[in-house]
Parts: C-alpha cells; structure tokens; sequence
C-alpha cells in the first residue's frame, strides 16, 4: 500500500526566502509521485511529478522537488518565495488500480508568505 | 480546452437532507474520480469510473453516497441522508484512459450541513 506523510501543517517564510515543504513517501512498489497547488476556492493544479526518470523534478513556478530514495523523501523547494506562492500545497503518491490508478494525498501544507 | 466543470459551487442543507453534485470531465476524458477533501485534511478518493464502468469504489460510504456516469460523460454524486460530517469540498477529476497521463481537477463543491 502506498501513503505520503507531509511535515508540518503550515510553514510561514518571508518574500525571498527559500521555501521547503516537506513529504516522505511509503510504498511497497518504485513510486510515482505528484506536487499540487491549490489556491483558495480553486481546484488542484499540478505543480510537478516524479515517474521514476531524473530525480530531481523541475515544475511550474519556480518550483522543484528531489526524489530521494534512501531517504524515502520527495520535498518540495523553491529558491525564492513570492507573494502569490501562498497557498495549500499537497503530496501524492499514485496509488495503483485499473489502467490509471488513483492518487493517495497527503493532509496538505499551507504556505505563507510575509512581506 | 475547456476544464472539468462542476456544479454547484456551493450547497447549504440540513442533515438528514440529500444533496447531489454534477460533474462534467474534459472531453475525451475516460477515467473520471470524485474526491472529499474534509477542512484540513487531504483529498481522500470516493470513486473511480473508467468510462460508465466503477474501478474503485472501496472507500465510498454506500449506505448514503451513491454515483453514477451515464453515457461515460458526465457524473452525479448523491449524498441521502446527508450528515454533519460530510461537510467537506467535493471534487471531481478526469484523466486520459493512458497511464501516466495527467490528471486535471475542477474547482469543487463546497458542502456545508447544518
């Protein structure tokens, strides 16, 4: 069975910091695994995904997560935090079924950002 | 493209009260989910369709949810009797019927029971 576990329920850095969200995978088979963006009253968007090429995943927004597997982790960082990076960010982990499988979530992190 | 589309946005019942949901996948889209996503908590899967068939339904609370795809197009989410509890954001998803391919979410329902 595959699970994600996503470190503190809300992290808060200023514009410009380095932002790091954190996500540590389980899974009894090589993962696939997913960063989602949510902003308030929106549906989930896509920020990147690891499906076991390059273990460091580059996304949308300046965003990248590194895959690494001794230490079953997939963090998500950004450089520099901007004002509009605030919002809910999610884990996932595909969770295999049929031809497409489904996606496992993680409870979410909310990000601030400080002026 | 157009998105996944979904209606309403917003629903106000009383338990005890039934309440359904609309969903409408990006064309062509084969494989459609319906997700609950409680205050603070991450999406958790209700429903899985490939087309009009249910590949995964195991998490879905069958005494009073219940849904259905017609056609392999739209989808309807039922709640009967609704519950205090299932208060939550309804979101509904579509992919493409090909591994690995990228699943697109619409923007929600947001239920509140009183």
């Amino acid at each position: 069975a595959q699970s994600v576990t996503q470190l503190g329920s809300h992290v808060s850095v200023s514009e410009g910091a380095l932002v790091l969200l954190r996500c540590n995978y389980s899974s009894s088979v090589p993962p696939y695994l997913f960063w989602y963006v949510q902003y308030p009253n929106q549906g989930l968007q896509l920020l990147l995904k690891y499906t076991s090429a390059a273990t460091l995943v580059k996304g949308i927004n300046g965003f990248e997560a590194e895959f690494k597997k001794s230490e079953t982790s997939f963090h998500l960082t950004k450089p520099s935090a901007h004002m509009s990076d605030a919002a809910e960010y999610f884990c996932a982990v595909l969770n295999y079924g049929g031809s497409q499988g489904n996606l496992i979530f993680g409870k979410g992190t909310k990000l601030s950002v400080k002026p | 493209e157009a998105g996944v589309a979904q209606s309403p946005r917003y629903k106000i019942i009383e338990k005890r009260q039934s309440v359904a949901f609309w969903c409408n996948p990006i064309s062509g889209h084969a494989t459609l989910y319906w997700y609950q996503q409680i205050l603070g908590q991450g999406p958790k899967l209700l429903i899985q369709f490939q087309n009009n068939g249910v590949v995964d339904d195991s998490q879905l609370p069958k005494d009073r949810f219940s849904a259905e795809r017609l056609k392999g197009v739209d989808s309807t989410l039922k709640i009967q009797p609704a519950k205090l509890e299932d208060s939550a954001v309804y979101l509904c998803a579509s992919s493409l019927d090909l591994p690995g391919t990228q699943w697109f979410f619409g923007p929600g329902t947001r239920l509140t029971v009183l």
